[in-house]
């Protein structure tokens, strides 16, 4: 079975910091990954994707992945309170939707 | 950006009707269509997978007499709630794919369902 496993938090990060958000996978064959940003009572909005093994730098947010040690994580930079969400790990492995994480709940502290 | 329209945001019925839920993709053809629901402070649940022109796939546990889906077009997929409950008060959120292999899924901004 398709798993993709995060830390639920509350991982707390002051302001200015940076904020380290990770994610196992167990599906070798997945071969896209994509981190959400979901708000309370919103529903989740894509902020970046990744699909070969290294970073991929966008804005304050770098995507990492490892397909050897089937881990994903996600950087934000210069955390800011409008940060403080819950961040969604997906894999996506042939034609079938996504494996969403459970998410972690991210706080920046003012 | 690829868009993904849901309507209605929000509705509140009373037990024993039914509720219609709308998932349009505005700029992209979907093929498929996914169809979450979310309790309060719990994670993304799948709850079936719209297959434009066929049958729906539903995850186990997930009564498809309860929840009925119809993808006629490429562009528009329904969830219907039939005989509402109070236990089926949720978050539901469809969300769908272009065909570009590898492209991500894009959400609706989901409709909160109330049952009194």
């Amino acid at each position: 079975q398709k798993e993709v496993e995060q830390n639920s938090g509350p991982l707390s990060v002051p302001e200015g910091a940076i904020a380290s958000l990770n994610c196992t996978y167990s599906d070798r064959g997945s071969q896209s990954f994509f981190w959400y940003r979901q708000y309370s009572g919103k529903s989740p909005e894509l902020i970046m994707s990744i699909y070969s093994n290294g970073d991929k730098e966008d804005g304050r947010f770098t995507a990492q992945l490892n397909k050897a040690s089937q881990y994903v994580s996600l950087l934000i930079r210069d955390s800011q309170p409008s940060d403080s969400a819950t961040y969604l790990c997906a894999g996506k492995g042939g034609a079938d939707g996504l494996t969403f994480g459970k998410g972690t709940h991210l706080i920046i502290q003012p | 950006g690829a868009v993904v329209s849901q309507h209605p945001s929000r509705v509140i019925c009373k037990s024993g009707t039914s509720v219609k839920i709308e998932c349009r993709s505005l700029d992209f053809q979907a093929t498929t269509m996914f169809w979450y629901r979310q309790f309060p402070k719990k994670s993304l649940m799948l709850m079936a997978t719209s297959n434009e022109g066929s049958k729906a796939t539903y995850e186990q546990g997930v009564e498809k007499d309860k929840f009925l889906i119809n993808h006629a077009s490429l562009t528009l997929s329904t969830l219907t709630v039939t005989s509402a409950h109070p236990e089926d008060s949720s978050f539901y959120i469809c969300s769908a794919r272009d065909r570009t292999y590898n492209s991500p899924l894009h959400f609706g901004n989901g409709t909160r369902l109330t049952v009194t």
